[in-house]
């Protein structure tokens, strides 16, 4: 069974980092392009981040891009998302995200990013 | 970026066949798939490049749609199929998805 599950997330005042977690189960973690994808309160989503399998290619859309970087690491099967300069509207629940070649078919459960002061 | 375009909200009875239609601002091939995001969870894969139902996805979800016009289709609709539901492309970077519509029974 597909397991991702994130960690790290909470309260951080803006203008300050954090980073995010996620450990990934019951898959081939090394084969997958894995994403972060987003949801700010009681809004729609917005994909965040993708890294290739090696951890070479990196993508970001304009409103992170810059300030958030994403990792993996294979051998422990983990993805991360450092996120930097962080404001009030980064504000949102955060889910790891497996890519099947053009989709995200599996999603974990999230994490809940606040900045605020 | 490409905008993809849902109507906010619909409210059908059980039983009934409910569509749920996504527009986008330019071409997006097949590249299309939609999620069902029920209150407190994360979103679930339900149908991919456009047509083809994903794992463990029950036959009343369908998928249709080329270009820029979409739909998904739900019949029979259930009391279980209450949630918010979100279109993605993937034909253009960035990846986008639409603002969802939520389905709520009657």
């Amino acid at each position: 069974e597909v397991q991702l599950v994130e960690s790290g997330g909470g309260l951080v005042q803006p203008g300050r980092s954090l980073k995010l977690s996620c450990a990934a189960s019951g898959f081939t973690f090394s084969n997958y392009y894995m994403a972060w994808v987003r949801q700010a309160p009681k809004k729609g989503l917005e994909w965040v981040a993708t890294i290739s399998t090696s951890g070479s290619r990196t993508y970001y859309p304009d409103s992170v891009k810059g300030r958030f970087t994403i990792s993996r690491d294979n051998a422990k099967s983990s993805l991360y998302l450092q996120m930097n300069s962080l404001k009030s509207e980064d504000t949102a629940t955060y889910y790891c995200a497996r890519i099947g070649v053009d989709y995200f078919d599996y999603w974990g459960q999230g994490v809940m990013v606040t900045v605020s002061s | 970026d490409t905008v993809l375009t849902q109507s906010p909200a619909l409210a059908v009875s059980p039983g009934e066949r409910v569509t749920i239609s996504c527009r986008a601002s330019e071409s997006v091939s097949t590249l299309m798939h939609w999620y069902q995001q029920k209150p407190g969870q994360q979103p679930k894969l339900l149908i991919y490049k456009a047509s083809n139902l994903a794992s463990g996805v029950p036959a009343r979800f369908s998928g249709s749609g080329s270009g820029t016009d979409f739909t998904l289709t739900i019949d029979p609709v259930e009391a279980d199929d209450t949630a918010t539901y979100y279109c993605q492309q993937s034909w253009n970077g960035p990846w986008t998805f639409g603002g969802g519509t939520k389905l709520e029974l009657k």
